[in-house]
This record gives structure tokens, sequence and C-alpha cells, in this order.
């Protein structure tokens, strides 16, 4: 099936510091998604993006939609231990499946 | 808010044994879907349905099926579990994408150990 290059696959960070990651895709979506799992529980939406070049704000969260339709991108400013846990993004293109990213690590140390 | 519940947050199961997953939604979504949860592989969908008694395969199907009876249903059966079926499995729900946002609520999701 599709599928999504995601990065990094971890980060090991300080209170405070900015994060990026993003996603890549080879084919074409008219939806992007970003999730948030914390641990023993299932993923939770942060942002979702639905037009090329939308850039999308949650408090400290930041994510675009692509110019060209094939990535995407989220930004946490000034992280917090609570931000923890794993991000996932999602694509959808002409069908009603999500295909999702195989995730990043977000360690946050005090 | 939207509810999507899973009957079993763990589960022990031996080899060969039949397993049944159950997931209820609370919003009337039409979509339903399952996924598995693996250390650096991400989430993979297993079935997918979007109308009752509707389903698709998703990317892993193989030794699994479904049933959608209700709307508000989707189960996830094994028919006879294996080691390596072993991992979290994610139950969620969401509307048609058309016309609508097209986002998935998830479950908290069913951990799975065959032995």
């Amino acid at each position: 099936g599709q599928q999504l290059n995601q990065s990094p696959q971890s980060m090991f960070i300080q209170e405070g510091e900015d994060v990026s990651m993003n996603c890549t895709s080879s084919s074409i979506f008219n939806t992007w998604l970003w999730y948030k799992q914390e641990p023993g529980e299932g993923p939770v939406l942060l942002i979702a993006l639905y037009k090329a070049g939308e850039l999308t704000s949650n408090g400290r969260l930041t994510a675009q939609f692509g110019i060209t339709r094939k990535d995407s991108f989220l930004n946490i400013s000034a992280s917090i231990p609570s931000d923890v846990g794993i991000y996932f993004c999602a694509g959808r293109g002409g069908s009603e499946k999500l295909v999702f990213g195989k995730g990043t690590k977000l360690t946050v140390n005090p | 808010d939207v509810k999507v519940t899973q009957s079993s947050r763990y589960l022990v199961k031996r080899t060969g044994e039949k397993v049944f997953l159950e997931c209820v939604q609370d919003m009337d979504h039409e979509n339903m879907f399952w996924y598995r949860q693996d250390p650096g592989l991400g989430l993979r969908l297993i079935y997918f349905s979007y109308d009752v008694k509707m389903k698709e395969k998703g990317d892993i199907p193989e030794g699994y099926s479904v049933s959608r009876e209700k709307k508000e249903r989707f189960s996830l059966i094994l028919e006879s579990a294996s080691t390596n079926q072993t991992s979290m499995y994610l139950c969620a729900s969401g509307l048609q994408a058309r016309g609508n946002t097209g986002e998935l609520f998830f479950g908290e999701g069913s951990r799975l150990t065959v032995l």
C-alpha cells in the first residue's frame, strides 16, 4: 500500500526547545492529519489540514500542508514535559483510507 | 465527545485460540477501521468498513476477519491466533470523507499477547 516517510524517527530534546518533524509521500494527498499518542492510549487528533499551502496552529503547535500536496510538517514551540509521546502524520488521497507514517517518538527532558 | 470503546485493554491468548476484539462507537459514524501498531512499523490497516455488512481489506488482512452487523459495532476476529499476531490493536471511526473532515477517532487500544 501507500507509505508515508516520517522523520525523524525519534527526538530527545530539552524542555523549552522547539521541535520540527515532517512527512513526505510519493503520492498526492487531499488531507493531512497530525495525531499524538501518549503511552497506553490511542492516537488523538492534533491538527487537520485540507488545502495545499494551508498553515494551521493549535496553541504551541503549527502544521503546514505542502504546496506540492506531497508533504507536511509539524512544529512544536517551547516544548514542555507533557509533549512526550509519539506523533503520527496521516494522509488521505482519493479514498476513505488514511495512510499513516511510522511515527516520531518525542522525549522531553525537564 | 466522540467515544470509541474497545472491549478489552489487555488479552492473553494461546496459539490456535479464536480471538474476538470488539469496538463500539457512539457518534453514528459510517466508517470504522482496525489497525495494528507495532514498534517501528507505525499503524497498519487490517480491515475497514464504510457501511453495515460492508468490509474491505486493508494492507495486512491475512489471518484476520471482521464483522459489522450494526453500524456502531465493528469486530475483529483472529480465527486461529498465532504468536506473530501479538500486537496493539487500535479501532477507529469517522464520517465519510466526502463533504466531511474525514478525521478518525481512535479507541484506547487492545494489547494482545499470543503465547
